[in-house]
Parts: C-alpha cells; sequence; structure tokens
C-alpha cells in the first residue's frame, strides 16, 4: 500500500485568486491522478499526472484552469487558478500500483471554499 | 470503462447483514471488480476486489456470478461505524501504474442502532 498525505487539509480563499495543492506519497510511484469531489457529489477525474510529461487532462478540465506539476515520482501539485465559487470542491489525489490488479490508494483531500 | 449502477442509498442496523449490489453489464474480459469506503472528509479507502466466484477478507465479502454482469458485496454483522458511502468500481489490470477510475454515484449506506 501507498501512503499518502496532501498539503494543505482545507483553505478558503477569495474569488480569482489561486491555491496550489501538494499531494507527497511515500513510495516512487508511475502515474497520480486528480479528482474533484463536489460536495454531496461522487468523484469526477481532472487529470492524470505523469511524470517527465503533461499531464492528461479529462473533458471538461483544462490546463490553464488546472495546472498540474510532476517533479518526480513521489510528488505532483495541483493549482486551482482563478478561483469561483464553484470551484469550492474536495480535490484528492491518487495513485496506483506500479502494474497488475489495480487497487488505487487516495489522499485525505483537501477542502476547497471559495468565497 | 464499464459503467456501473448501485441503489443510491441503503439502511440497516447494528448487526445486520448488509448486501449492497452493483450491475456492470457491459464488464469487459480483463476487468477487475473493486470496491471502496469513503467517509465523510477523507479519500476513497480500498475494501476489496475480485474477479470471478467469492472473495473474503477481514472486512467483507464479494460474490461475483459466473457471468460478471453484477457483484454483491456483503458485510457482515454492520456497525454504526460502517456508515459511510461505498463504490463499486470496474477496471482492467494495469501495466502502467494504474488506471483512471470511473466512480459512480455510490451507495450510502446508514447503520442505526
Amino acid at each position: 500500500s501507498a501512503v499518502i498525505s496532501q498539503k494543505p487539509s482545507r483553505d478558503i480563499c477569495q474569488r480569482g485568486t489561486s491555491l496550489t495543492i501538494q499531494c507527497q506519497v511515500d513510495s516512487q510511484v508511475t502515474m497520480m491522478f486528480w479528482y474533484r469531489q463536489q460536495p454531496g457529489q461522487s468523484l469526477t477525474l481532472i487529470a492524470t499526472a505523469n511524470q517527465g510529461s503533461e499531464a492528461t487532462y479529462e473533458s471538461g478540465f483544462v490546463i490553464d484552469k488546472f495546472p498540474i506539476s510532476r517533479p518526480n515520482l513521489t510528488f505532483s501539485t495541483l493549482t486551482v487558478s482563478n478561483m469561483s465559487p464553484e470551484d469550492s470542491s474536495i480535490y484528492l489525489c491518487s495513485v496506483g500500483p506500479r502494474s497488475g490488479v489495480d487497487t488505487q490508494y487516495f489522499g485525505p483531500g483537501t477542502r476547497l471554499t471559495v468565497l | 470503462l464499464a459503467k456501473t449502477t448501485q441503489p443510491i442509498s441503503m439502511d440497516s442496523y447494528e448487526g445486520q447483514e448488509v448486501n449492497i449490489t452493483c450491475s456492470h453489464n457491459n464488464i469487459a474480459t480483463n476487468d477487475y471488480i473493486t470496491w471502496y469506503q469513503q467517509f465523510p472528509s477523507q479519500g476513497p479507502r480500498f475494501i476489496i476486489q475480485g474477479y470471478k466466484t467469492k472473495v473474503t477478507n477481514e472486512v467483507a465479502s464479494l460474490f461475483i456470478p459466473a457471468d460478471r454482469k453484477s457483484s454483491t458485496l456483503s458485510l457482515p454483522r454492520v456497525s454504526l461505524s460502517d456508515t459511510a458511502v461505498y463504490y463499486c468500481l470496474v477496471s482492467p489490470s494495469t501495466t502502467g501504474g494504474g488506471n483512471k477510475l470511473t466512480f459512480g454515484t455510490g451507495t450510502q449506506l446508514k447503520v442505526e442502532l
């Protein structure tokens, strides 16, 4: 299993500002994923963070709004840019196994409130 | 990615067995079935995974019929602490460090005294 930490655990931000969320894993992993969970909803994948290449974004999510960095095999950041109240959500990162049957491990999430 | 269908919510009482069924009619040959549990303000947590027949661990059992078009998560003797959202997902074995997962609505299980 993998141990994942996220910073910050929560934040309250003003409209128009940006927040960078950090995800740290205790072991090297190939792929990291960023999800959004809006209040009372299920999880939606934002993008896949690949080490050494640009992130792959899902439909409805763009790099200008959610830039992602992946500088090494244990760390990634997600920035929520030019925030609006609609961005208020929980943002979670996850990692998968190196290979074999897919069992992903999730971080505790970052609860973002935009005023 | 195979789509899953689960009941939106279920209620139970402490000490009872709870069975949550998930439908995944278009599951592919190389797909596995995985269940996650999510408590409020936490990330989803892996519960159990299987390919066919029955899998049991210290937390739950997973029953998968021969056609694999559905699966049932069984929680024996639930307690208040089992109140959570349970997600059923199907995804293939990975060769590249994980697959992007598609979460359905999940089942909100509420356990009462």
